[in-house]
């Protein structure tokens, strides 16, 4: 069965802080494919990144960077320099197919305060 | 290019009333997905529709639940009749093909009370 971890309920900064989002992730498959969402005060759930489960290459999107280590099944999030716009829900979610059901964890909403 | 759109953004209802949920996929997109997240838990996965067929509706949660989608194009989620923990945000989401990126709508939150 598969499973997402996001132990973190909500995290608060402010401004310009650094702010890291766990995610620890449960599956047999050993191909896999692992997404970030932003789901923002309007409520459309935004896609972020998606990974397959061979390129363990950490990525940087401008102040958005992702760190994936299958050894510890984490694929963690990291917002640099935080904004007021970076106030959301963050989704970790897990497939076994490219685009397939997704397994979401709970979510794990930041506030970013001026 | 409009996005997915759902009906009702927000819908209050009285248990053991009947609502529906409406969505309308991006225009083409085969596939539609339904989700919903019940008390700030994590979003699950309902049911996809391939056109106007179900090919996976291993998450519905029980049998008060009814999904369509005549003729391939929006789709309804009916709840009859709904129960105190249906609460929660439903979450639609289409895609051209299976296996190719799709796109959320906005959600639709229900609350019954």
């Amino acid at each position: 069965a598969q499973k997402v971890t996001q132990a973190q309920t909500e995290i608060s900064v402010v401004e310009k802080e650094d702010v890291t989002l766990d995610c620890v992730y449960e599956t047999r498959d050993t191909t896999y494919y692992l997404f970030w969402y932003k789901q923002p005060p309007s409520g459309e759930l935004v896609f972020l990144i998606r990974r397959n489960s061979f390129d363990e290459q950490n990525e940087i999107s401008g102040r958005y960077s992702w760190n994936f280590q299958k050894s510890t099944s984490s694929f963690n999030f990291t917002i640099t320099a935080s904004q007021v716009v970076d106030s959301a829900v963050y989704f970790c979610a897990l497939s076994n197919l490219s685009w397939g059901k997704l397994q979401f964890g709970a979510g794990t909403q930041v506030v970013v305060t001026p | 290019e409009a996005g997915v759109t759902q009906f009702p953004s927000h819908s209050v209802i009285e248990k053991g009333q009947t609502v529906t949920l409406r969505c309308d996929p991006i225009s083409g997109h085969d596939n539609l997905y339904w989700y919903r997240r019940v008390m700030g838990k994590e979003i699950k996965f309902l049911l996809h529709f391939v056109k106007e067929s179900k090919q996976d509706e291993s998450g519905m949660p029980n049998n008060r639940f009814l999904a369509e989608r005549t003729g391939g194009t929006y789709s309804t989620l009916k709840v009859q009749p709904a129960e105190l923990e249906d609460s929660g945000v439903y979450f639609c989401a289409s895609s051209l093909r299976q296996g190719e990126g799709y796109t959320f709508g906005s959600g639709t939150r229900l609350t019954v009370v």
